[in-house]
């Protein structure tokens, strides 16, 4: 059982938009930053946004993260396969005092 | 460019010991706190704990806490997972990330990982 709550699966077609999403507690997201990692199939996890809503570079635009109260999104919009994908959301909790992660959302593009 | 090279895959018997490195480049290796996730096959990440180089300080998930010990060794930037006794159970990929600091405005100070290793696979059989 992870601490962030994630919606197993997401889909969508090429061009589209969707939106995966992220919940927590008071004592991560709600007070902290969140993170954002995309793992591609067979490889080692990526940090895709941080503080929240910043992109590191390299990161295509296409890719946005918002937060609000103890929730937190991650958008992709103009799809493309090769955003096909596990989604994790991490953050810190000060009640475990480590870093959390959620149970990641695999993305399939159909 | 920075990166964090690990080492090879590993395949053990219960019961045995392990260390598996990851080699830091790139940046100050020493003042910047490194760590390891685990991720069970077909599962999510895991947290295990991190270290910062320089004075060796180590804070450990609690799920981790007393199973492995993480240690590092500032002069060859390389940091370190080890097991004494490993069981079935801890197969898995193993993540080493450098880890980034955030500090709040009243000077809480927080982690999370920036730049990821390949990942060691670690596989426990009899």
């Amino acid at each position: 059982q992870s601490v962030l709550t994630q919606t197993p699966s997401a889909s969508g077609t090429p061009g589209q938009r969707v939106t995966i999403s992220c919940s927590g507690s008071s004592s991560n997201i709600g007070n902290y930053y969140v993170y954002w990692y995309q793992q591609l199939p067979g490889t080692a996890p990526k940090l895709l946004i941080y503080s929240n809503s910043q992109r590191p570079s390299g990161v295509p635009d296409r890719f946005s993260g918002s937060k609000s109260g103890t929730s937190a999104s991650l958008a992709i919009s103009g799809l493309r396969s090769e955003d096909e994908a596990d989604y994790y959301c991490s953050a810190w909790d000060d009640s475990l005092s480590g870093v959390v992660f959620g149970g990641g959302t695999k993305l399939a593009v159909l | 460019e920075v990166q964090v090279v690990q080492s090879g895959g590993e395949v053990k018997k219960p019961g045995e010991s392990l260390k598996i490195s990851c080699k830091g480049s790139g940046y100050n290796f020493a003042t910047h706190w490194i760590g390891w996730v685990r991720q069970m096959p077909g599962r999510g990440l895991d947290w295990m704990g991190m270290i910062y180089p320089d004075d060796s300080d180590t804070r450990y998930s609690q799920s981790f806490q007393g199973q492995v010990t993480i240690s590092a060794d500032k002069s060859i930037s390389t940091a370190y997972l080890q097991w004494s006794s490993l069981k079935a159970s801890d197969t898995a990929i193993y993540y080493c990330a450098r880890h980034r600091i955030v500090a709040t405005i009243d000077n809480y100070f927080y982690y999370y990982m920036d730049v990821w290793g390949k990942g060691t696979t670690v596989t426990v059989s009899s």
